[in-house]
């Protein structure tokens, strides 16, 4: 079946770079997702990825794919205090357009 | 004015209860969803639809049922409310087109059953 697994928490410093990564298990999804959590509130699509490219960028924001290990990051430059959220990486299933998503990587920025 | 609405925001009831949660949409989306949300769990999809005659189980969909009044509306009961289904719930929606499927979340609802 699909899993989507990711760490639990990832804390960092002001301005440095944060890093969340992502395993997953279904090999025909055709785009992979990161979703942003912020408290009380629902998700919101933060970017996605067609599988078949292995990296986007927008901004602030690097995603790095690999199909081969399965194994999805983020990268969030310079990140800020307004990025602590919770971070869901998800798949979609071929079949139906169904979200798998992992269990969410909660990131802390310290001040 | 928010595009996915869920009503109630936060629910406490008893064990036994019958719960309903609703969901309007102003998007025009024919795909609605229900998800609970559990710490550490991430989401998990409860029922669906893709259009107002069509409903489909997701992944845990024991103990709840749906209704899609309309295409705007898509509503989750708890027939008989236990206390596992304590838990965060969210409805979601989306449009056929774009290919890449993007998800829009209403706030949540908060239900506790005690």
């Amino acid at each position: 079946g699909e899993d989507v697994e990711q760490s639990l928490f990832l804390s960092v410093r002001e301005g440095d770079s944060s890093v969340i990564n992502c395993t997953y298990t279904d090999s025909s999804s055709t785009y992979l997702y990161w979703y942003k959590q912020e408290p009380g509130a629902g998700l919101q699509l933060l970017t996605y990825i067609f599988s078949n490219m292995d990296m986007k960028q927008d901004q602030r924001l690097t995603v790095l794919l690999n199909k081969k290990d399965k194994h999805l990051s983020l990268r969030i430059a310079d990140t800020q205090t307004g990025d602590s959220a919770i971070y869901f990486c998800a798949e979609n299933n071929n079949a139906g357009n169904m979200l798998t998503f992992g269990g969410g990587t909660r990131l802390m920025v310290k001040p | 004015d928010a595009d996915v609405t869920q009503t109630p925001r936060n629910r406490i009831t008893k064990t036994g209860k019958r719960i309903m949660l609703e969901c309007s949409q102003t998007k025009g989306h024919d795909r609605m969803y229900w998800y609970r949300q559990d710490p550490g769990l991430g989401l998990r999809l409860i029922y669906y639809s893709f259009d107002v005659k069509d409903i489909n189980k997701g992944e845990i969909s024991d103990g709840y049922s749906v209704s899609r009044q309309a295409q705007a509306k898509f509503s989750l009961s708890l027939e008989s409310a236990i206390p596992n289904q304590t838990a965060l719930y969210f409805c979601a929606t989306s449009d056929a087109r774009p290919s890449y499927n993007e998800q829009f979340f209403g706030p949540g609802t908060r239900l506790t059953v005690l």
